[in-house]
């Protein structure tokens, strides 16, 4: 049972453009979303974040939208440069006493120059 | 920052052997590390978690006598891969939790081929 999805395998945008990536989750007990990044053979480096009890995180040109009663998260990234193109992973945890993240499958960004 | 050091980044064992990977924490002391283990084009998905002193939790379906976790120290967990044999080939990684907004860190990764 997948708790955290990205339905999105690959998303190409142009340089200068917006970049959305969605992620949906079943649980309700998740209460902390992360998007990472992720090079072939790396391992992911955060992005940002953003707690259940907010809607809305912004970090320059990361913007993570979260729609609790969609189970609906969002990336977006503007403007999308080149250098940004890499695997981004949403995850997923509930604060309880074990802290573990799950991922999603992950969504292959291009941003064509 | 906050820095995950995980050795080897590569290796290569015969079947039937074991193989210790290791996870390092170097700037910050961390109660739990976990250990994921990621196929090509596919999620990472997490084998087990790991805390100081005490013996790994390990997610369903995973073998905890072939994938040993040892955590002795608050900056050292290591994963053993024990009698490896083809099909764990993959790339394993872990992550060290600092009690921080996004504290979770994330080791390079190992890339383990079993010939």
């Amino acid at each position: 049972d997948q708790q955290v999805k990205q339905n999105s395998p690959s998303l190409s945008v142009q340089e200068g453009r917006i970049s959305i990536l969605n992620c949906d989750y079943t649980n309700s007990m998740f209460d902390y979303f992360l998007w990472y990044k992720k090079y072939p053979a790396e391992g992911p480096t955060f992005l940002i974040s953003i707690s259940s009890i907010k809607d809305k995180n912004e970090d320059g040109r990361f913007t993570v939208f979260l729609n609790k009663s969609a189970k609906h998260l969002s990336l977006h990234i503007v403007p999308s440069q080149p250098g940004d193109s890499a695997v981004y992973f949403c995850a997923a945890s509930v604060r309880d006493s074990s802290y573990k993240l799950i991922f999603g499958s992950g969504t292959r960004l291009l941003v064509r120059p | 920052g906050a820095v995950v050091s995980q050795h080897p980044s590569r290796v290569i064992c015969k079947s039937g052997t074991s193989v210790k990977i290791e996870c390092r924490s170097l700037d910050f002391q961390a109660t739990t590390m976990f250990w994921y283990r990621q196929f090509p084009k596919q999620s990472l998905m997490l084998m087990a978690t790991s805390n100081e002193g005490s013996k790994a939790t390990y997610e369903q379906g995973v073998e905890k006598d072939k994938f040993l976790i040892n955590h002795a120290s608050l900056t050292l967990s290591t994963l053993t891969v024990t009698s490896a044999h083809p099909e764990d080939s993959s790339f394993y990684i872990c992550s060290a939790r600092k009690a921080t907004v996004g504290g979770y860190t994330f080791g390079s990764g190992t890339r383990l081929t079993v010939v």
